[in-house]
């Protein structure tokens, strides 16, 4: 089975943090994702990579970067972490090609106060 | 740019029922791809049911069948016999084929799916 892990469940932070948000996948998949979840307005793409050390902005990479030094691993960064930025932060990896699924993570709830 | 829309933020199902999920897509795009995913309230996010756009025939998966009517940028799914672990948020996504779009999923807003006994 494929397995997609995010480091954290729960996390709670203060404004202007930094804050890392950790996801590993054991499939040797190319493609990684970070997605926003909100009510109400579905997952959001944040950022992907289709390869170590490539990235590429998706429909929301304001206020965010992403680090990808090995290939199985995908960190999301917020350099200054902001109230508007609490939210559900799903990961999820796939191989190369557009009929390929993608496989998630459990999701991390992220507050910050 | 494609988008996607569920019109019924709630539905609601007896068990062993019957009852279809609506999804709409916006695209220019002649070759795409089509997923329902359910986040139960684990939230793991599991592929139910995949479309390619150049098949006419709608997808089934045991209880899980779509309706594909690409005219009319149309994807409903369709959950028979209803059982109480059905219940879950579904999205519908939508996927270009083409690569220089990176293979990103492009959701719908969801609709949350309540099954009672």
């Amino acid at each position: 089975d494929v397995k997609v892990t995010q480091s954290s469940r729960y996390l709670v932070k203060r404004t202007g943090e930094k804050v890392f948000l950790e996801c590993v996948q054991d499939m040797d998949h190319e493609n990684m994702f970070w997605y926003r979840q909100d009510p109400g307005l579905g997952l959001r793409l944040i950022y992907f990579s289709y390869d170590v050390k490539m990235k590429e902005k998706g429909d929301i990479p304001e206020g965010y970067s992403v680090s990808r030094e090995k290939k199985e691993r995908f960190s999301l960064i917020l350099e200054s972490a902001s109230t508007n930025q609490t939210s559900m932060y799903l990961c999820a990896s796939s191989p190369l090609g557009a009929k390929n699924i993608q496989y998630f993570g459990a999701g991390t709830r992220l507050s910050v106060l | 740019a494609q988008t996607v829309t569920q019109s019924q933020p709630e539905m609601s199902v007896q068990e062993a029922e019957t009852v279809t999920l609506s999804c709409t897509y916006d695209t220019s795009e002649s070759d795409y791809y089509l997923f329902w995913y359910k986040q139960p309230p684990s939230r793991q996010m599991i592929l139910v049911i995949r479309q390619e756009a150049y098949k006419q025939q709608n997808a089934t998966e045991n209880r899980f069948s779509v309706n594909f009517q690409k005219a009319a940028k149309s994807f409903s799914l369709k959950i028979s016999d209803s059982q109480l672990g059905d219940a879950a948020m579904y999205f519908c996504a939508y996927r270009s084929a083409l690569y220089n779009q990176g293979g990103k999923l492009i959701f719908g807003q969801g609709t949350e799916l309540s099954v009672k006994p």
